[in-house]
């Protein structure tokens, strides 16, 4: 497996309260990205960076934010938690100019109550 | 919307049958990518074609891409009861910035001993 960690992988938390996933790679790769996981919607991407500092935006990225200190961790931050993000959320990485395969981490399960 | 459908969205067959899913997609690719993911895990990248390829194997796994109809097949031959997973399609939009890799809703396969 590549060298991708998510931390926590399981949470629950409180609707209202921020919360932050951590993602974790040992690979050096450039690219990393922060996926969400629902029944019926397959993956749908919240954020993603393509170096230190350099985020943007993906389809579902209201109620999320990113930052990107270091090559090796990429986080994702909750704002203020909601019912609706209640999901599986998956991080990811890949490298190079143009996109080639991605490795994935093994997923953090949040529930909001 | 997602840039990569999948269909069907749940297959089940028989140990040693073929099973064949299709993907679309909306914009111009750079490539096709073909993910697995069995229940529970993360996903673990099969194969990757690019727009300027036609057809690729790897193992029993066999992809098609048509670019002007957009859209991409998968073939596993000679299933096997590990074989059962989800599997999901992703794409490399051509102008995409920052390496985008968009993901479909997967097609769920059932082997059955």
């Amino acid at each position: 497996d590549a060298g991708i960690t998510q931390s926590p992988r399981h949470k629950v938390t409180e609707t209202g309260t921020p919360v932050t996933l951590r993602c974790h790679q040992t690979e050096n790769h450039r690219y990393m990205y922060w996926y969400r996981q629902d029944p019926g919607h397959g993956l749908r991407l919240i954020h993603y960076s393509y170096g230190v500092k350099d985020t943007d935006k993906g389809e579902v990225s209201d109620g999320y934010s990113v930052s990107r200190s270091k090559t090796e961790d990429f986080l994702l931050t909750l704002e203020s938690a909601t019912s609706s993000q209640t999901s599986v959320y998956f991080c990811a990485i890949s490298e190079g100019t143009v996109i080639t395969e991605a490795f994935f981490g093994q997923g953090t399960r949040l529930t909001v109550v | 919307s997602q840039q990569g459908e999948e269909d069907p969205q749940a297959l089940s067959i028989q140990e040693g049958e073929n099973a064949t899913m299709n993907c679309s997609y909306k914009t111009s690719i750079n490539n096709l990518q073909w993910y697995r993911q069995n229940s529970g895990r993360g996903l673990v990248h099969l194969i990757l074609i690019r727009s300027n390829e036609r057809e690729k194997h790897s193992g029993r796994l066999r992809v098609t891409l048509d670019t002007s109809k957009k859209s991409s097949s998968l073939l596993i031959t000679a299933s096997r009861a590990a074989d059962t997973a989800s599997y999901f399609c992703a794409t490399a939009p051509i102008k995409a910035a920052g390496n985008k890799l968009t993901f479909g809703g997967g097609t769920r396969v059932l082997v059955k001993p």
